[in-house]
């Protein structure tokens, strides 16, 4: 039972490099989120997706574009990647496209900007 | 409770002690809260959750307490073990100027729990 998987697990990029992360998820979810987490800080959401073909911002959503590819796939595009982007990205789903249910996360894309 | 910069707060407890750590959110209309536990290397995993309209929830060793009068937050950890080291992140749901929800949570800082056995 895989939940939701992270490719890749860790990646280094030059500035203005662009890279594509990616997610998925087996469980049938209808929503699926993108987050940063940056040293001693929690998460911060940059873009979600409700349902699939939906897509809209969050918190953090400048320099980032999302793909919502299909009901399991949800995708993360730096274009043109800065140093200030360095940082941990988690993508998370959950069943409902609304109401209050949890989310599931994966276990992160480490990516470092040089 | 949570704080500014990038300094965590830390929790250091005895194996066997109750541990209760604690968090202050941002939004009067925030209508769902939940806590999640990260492990080093990992993703933040799902504790419990509580709904605005409750004051108090329990789980299995775990137990969330509810105050909105001073918008605060609560997570109780009985009998602490070592495998419960981690970081603790409060988390709440803001829904939006209509009323629903689609899951845009804001994350507290997160606390650090260390259990020494």
């Amino acid at each position: 039972n895989a939940g939701v998987t992270q490719t890749p697990k860790f990646q280094v990029l030059k500035t203005g490099q662009s890279m594509t992360l990616q997610c998925a998820q087996d469980m049938n979810h209808n929503s699926m989120y993108w987050y940063r987490q940056d040293p001693g800080m929690g998460l911060r959401l940059i873009y979600y997706s409700a349902s699939e073909g939906t897509t809209d911002k969050g918190e953090v959503p400048n320099g980032y574009n999302v793909s919502r590819l299909n009901k399991r796939e949800f995708s993360l595009r730096l274009e043109s990647a800065a140093p200030s982007q360095t940082s941990v990205y988690f993508c998370a789903s959950r069943t409902h496209p609304v109401g209050n249910q949890p989310q599931h996360f994966g276990d992160g894309t480490r990516l470092s900007i040089l | 409770g949570e704080s500014v910069g990038l300094h965590l707060p830390t929790l250091s407890v005895q194996e066997g002690d109750n541990s209760i750590i604690n968090c202050a959110y941002s939004n009067s209309a925030s209508d769902y809260f939940i806590w999640y536990k990260q492990e080093s290397g990992k993703g933040p995993q799902f504790i419990i959750d509580i709904r605005s309209n409750m004051d108090k929830r329990q789980g299995q060793r775990v137990t969330v307490l509810l105050n909105k009068t001073v918008k605060h937050l609560s997570l109780q950890i009985a009998a602490t073990q070592p495998g419960d080291s981690a970081v603790y992140f409060c988390a709440e749901n803001i829904p939006n100027a209509g009323g629903t929800s689609y899951g845009k949570l804001t994350f507290g800082q997160g606390t650090i729990l260390t259990v020494h056995p």
